[in-house]
Formats: structure tokens, sequence, C-alpha cells
């Protein structure tokens, strides 16, 4: 089946530091890939959509220039929450596709993130 | 726009009892649909999906649901629960052909008690 990896799963930042996560697609070619935050008790809110080699779209309310996502190949999109604050403190999960009329999203484990 | 509505937040069943968990769409078009099941600190597993073909959908681990269009819902299913399934459940729609965004329900905590 499809995996998709998240590094890293755990990540403990001071306050005002940047934090890169990267979300990898390891047997197949991701078209797209999304990137959610869900915080305790809650469902998974869409900050972005990733294509490949194109800009991010940014879902209304995400700051672009607070989280930078690149995706520079088929197989890996990144995450970047620069300049982080506690309330950025949050479980940040990537998924990806492969496509298609039909295509399902694959999640990765997640990565917790602890701002201090 | 679509939306998915997940009846009861927590839900609980003795080991053996029928699991049902609840979910009912909102949109415009014929959705695709996903139940999708969280364990603590991990990322999402697809369940099982409905993509317009047969109505009645088997996943895996014996979760099965139906897409009912008149009621508008696609409950999910299990004819015995096992103490492994005590997870927080997600009942997602998508478009089809609306870019491949999912949009989630707000989860089901599925408790068994022995």
């Amino acid at each position: 089946g499809a995996v998709v990896s998240q590094h890293p799963s755990r990540v403990i930042c001071k306050s005002g530091t940047s934090v890169k996560i990267e979300c990898r697609s390891l047997d197949f070619q991701a078209t797209t890939m999304f990137w959610y935050r869900q915080f305790p008790k809650q469902s998974l809110m869409l900050m972005a959509t990733s294509n490949e080699g194109s800009k991010a779209t940014y879902e209304q309310g995400v700051e672009k220039d607070k989280f930078l996502i690149n995706h520079a190949s088929l197989t890996l999109s990144t995450l970047t929450v620069t300049s982080a604050h506690p309330e950025d403190s949050s479980f940040y999960i990537c998924s990806a596709g492969a496509g298609g009329l039909e295509e399902t999203q694959y999640f990765g484990p997640g990565t917790r993130l602890l701002v201090l | 726009a679509q939306s998915v509505t997940q009846l009861g937040s927590h839900v609980s069943v003795s080991e053996g009892a029928l699991v049902l968990l609840r979910c009912n769409y909102s949109s415009s078009v014929p959705p695709y649909l996903f139940w999708y099941v969280q364990y603590p600190n991990q990322g999402l597993q697809l369940l099982l999906k409905y993509t317009s073909a047969a109505t009645l959908v088997k996943g895996i681990n014996g979760f099965e649901a139906e897409f009912k269009k008149s009621e508008t819902s696609f409950h999910l299913t299990k004819p015995s629960a096992h103490m492994s399934d005590a997870a927080e459940y997600f009942c997602a729609v998508k478009r089809p052909g609306g870019g491949n965004k999912l949009t989630f329900g707000t989860g089901t905590q599925l408790k068994v008690e022995l």
C-alpha cells in the first residue's frame, strides 16, 4: 500500500526559531500533497495544498509567510513554521495523493510540534 | 460547498457488540466519501471509501459503510467490536473534480468496554 512518512515525529523548539517538517511519499509519486493541522480533540483543518513545481494554495486564514511550503519533487514536500510561537504548537499531518479522479489521500504519521 | 456531520462525538460499546458511527453529508453533486481511523498520536489510516461504484463498501478490519443517497448518509458499521477498535474515527467528503480537497467531520471517539 501507499506509504507516507514524516520527519521529525516530534520536535520541541524555542519561541522565535523556525522548524522544518518533511513529508515523503515512499512508494509512489505524489502529484499533490496536503498539510493539515490538528488541535487536541479536534478534527483536521486543511492548511494548504501543495503541487509539485508550483506555489502552494493556502486556505483562508493561513499565513503563507508563516507556514512556508515547498514541493520540490514528486516525493517530497516540506512545511517550515517560521518564527514559531507557543500558539503554533500543534499536531501537523501531511497527506499525499497519486492523482486520478478517485484520488485517495494517504496520510503521514504526523509531527508533534511544541514551541516553548 | 460540501460538508459532513458526525453525530455523537463519543460512542461507547461493549466488546462483541455492534458498532455504528453516523455520518451525514451535504454536497451539491454526488460526492466521494471516506472513513479514516486515527490512533493516539498517529496519522490517519483509510478504512474505506465510496466513489460512486457499489453503495455498500467493505473496508479493512471488518468495517463497512453504506452510501444512502436518499438519507444523505454514509454510516460506518462493524458487526462485532474488538478492543483494538478503540480510536478516533473521521468521516470525510470530497467533491469529484474539486481539487481533491477533503473536508472532515469533527470525529467520533469510539470506546470499547469489556
